[in-house]
């Protein structure tokens, strides 16, 4: 069964220190992964997906088949990044996404 | 209003309420799906419409019944629930069956529900 693991519940940091948010997964298949997330008060949304291999708001993140992760990263983390971030894999034979618990990141000033 | 909406937005009832979910969406996509989001768990999918057909179902009580009568609307009906079916309930569309398998999910706000 396929799974997406989180294992960081919250990441603190300071504002310009580089961000990295760790996703591990298991699945059999060829992985369609995703992050998405949730600024406070505000709905679930997609932040970038590994196919499209783009840089959102200063994010990006690199799928490794290797090591099965597909890691969050920015190198200098603003105030305005503070919000839920969930990785997501997407089972492609029936279009569902499993989710992983999300973690939550604190930018400070 | 653009996007998915759902209502109401929060929700409570007693476990022999009878009560419904709605979401629409305004995004002309074929494809809706029902997740479950509880303080203890990931956000959990619960089932997925691709064109008005149910296409998963993820081993959900039938105390959840769904109904998508077109492309554009999906309700869940609740019916003697638990008092651990409280959670926040998000509805989801996309494009859908056959476009690119890894079409985006766009999310709407989701409804809160305590069963009491």
């Amino acid at each position: 069964a396929q799974r997406v693991t989180q294992p960081e519940k919250l990441l603190s940091v300071f504002k310009g220190a580089p961000v990295e948010l760790k996703c591990n997964y298991s699945y059999s298949g060829s992985p369609e992964l995703f992050w998405y997330v949730q600024y406070s008060r505000q709905r679930l949304q997609l932040l970038l997906r590994h196919i499209s291999r783009e840089s959102i708001k200063g994010f990006t993140a690199d799928l490794n088949k290797g090591e099965t992760s597909f890691h969050l990263k920015k190198p200098f983390a603003q105030e305005e990044d503070s919000a839920m971030y969930y990785c997501a894999l997407m089972d492609t034979g029936r279009r569902a996404l499993t989710f992983g618990s999300g973690t939550r990141l604190q930018v400070q000033p | 209003e653009t996007g998915v909406t759902q209502t109401p937005r929060h929700l409570v009832m007693g476990m022999t309420n009878k009560k419904s979910l709605k979401c629409e969406q305004h995004l002309g996509h074929n494809a809706m799906y029902w997740y479950k989001q509880s303080a203890k768990k990931p956000l959990e999918l619960m089932f997925v419409y691709n064109f008005k057909e149910q296409t998963e179902n993820n081993s959900v009580p039938s105390r959840f019944s769904p109904e998508c009568p077109n492309s554009s609307h999906l309700f869940l009906h609740l019916h003697t629930l638990q008092p651990e079916d409280s959670a926040l309930y998000l509805c989801a569309s996309s494009q859908g069956a056959g476009t690119s398998v890894a079409d985006t999910q766009y999310f709407g706000p989701g409804t809160r529900l305590t069963v009491l």
